[in-house]
């Protein structure tokens, strides 16, 4: 059982490039997250999804796009990639249902230059 | 949503307890209290949750009060593998879609 899974582990852009990190998971889990984490700081959600089919604004969302067409995939798409956007990204799922668990991935670092 | 206050650092040695305390004057009825363990370079882990009264598993104990208006996470005998940083969060399942880390309690064991 792999859990959360994410790629690439270790990402270098440009200013303006663009970017997907990937992410899946194969615990049948309908809800899934992507959170960013700066330097000493705690995370911060991005975009998440209930359903396939389902996304929704987290509470940083712009610079960044995601979709879920798919129970297990949820990609995260950095469009004209911007310094602010170097950072730790955190994908993560849970079940739906009163006190569920967030499992997380093991990151992605992206650093924009 | 309710918003949850923790310490910023704790130190402890090994060997001792430690205690480490969330409040969240807010929580509604039907949130739970879940706490997360975060090192260096990982996401963060589940530890241990709770509704009410007290909880243990292999790793912790959750103590909640009555009114459930705070928590305190307990670590026995902490070894120095429990340098962490610690997050309390308080939701249901339909609030964690909208739930935030905040900086959490960094916690450094010491020999």
């Amino acid at each position: 059982n792999a859990g959360v899974t994410q790629t690439p582990k270790f990402r270098i852009l440009k200013i303006g490039q663009s970017m997907t990190l990937q992410c899946t998971q194969d615990m049948n889990h309908n809800y899934m997250y992507w959170y960013r984490q700066d330097p000493g700081m705690g995370l911060k959600l991005i975009y998440y999804s209930v359903g396939a089919g389902i996304t929704d604004k987290g509470e940083v969302p712009n610079g960044y796009n995601v979709s879920r067409s798919t129970t297990e995939d949820f990609p995260l798409r950095l469009e004209l990639a911007a310094p602010s956007q170097t950072s730790v990204y955190f994908c993560a799922s849970s079940y739906q249902g009163r006190g569920n668990t967030i499992y997380f991935g093991e990151g992605s670092w992206l650093t924009v230059v | 949503l309710a918003k949850t206050t923790q310490p910023i650092s704790m130190d402890s040695y090994e060997g001792q307890e430690v205690n480490i305390t969330c409040s969240h004057n807010n929580i509604a009825t039907n949130d739970y209290i879940t706490w997360y363990q975060q090192f260096p370079s990982q996401g963060p882990r589940f530890i241990i949750q709770g509704y009410k009264t007290k909880v243990t598993n292999e790793v912790a104990s959750l103590f909640i009060p009555a009114d459930r208006k705070s928590s305190t996470l307990s670590l026995p005998r902490v070894s120095l593998s429990d340098t962490a940083v610690y997050y309390c969060l308080v939701g249901d399942g339909e609030g964690y879609s909208t739930l935030t880390f905040g900086k959490g309690t960094m916690l450094l064991v010491s020999p």
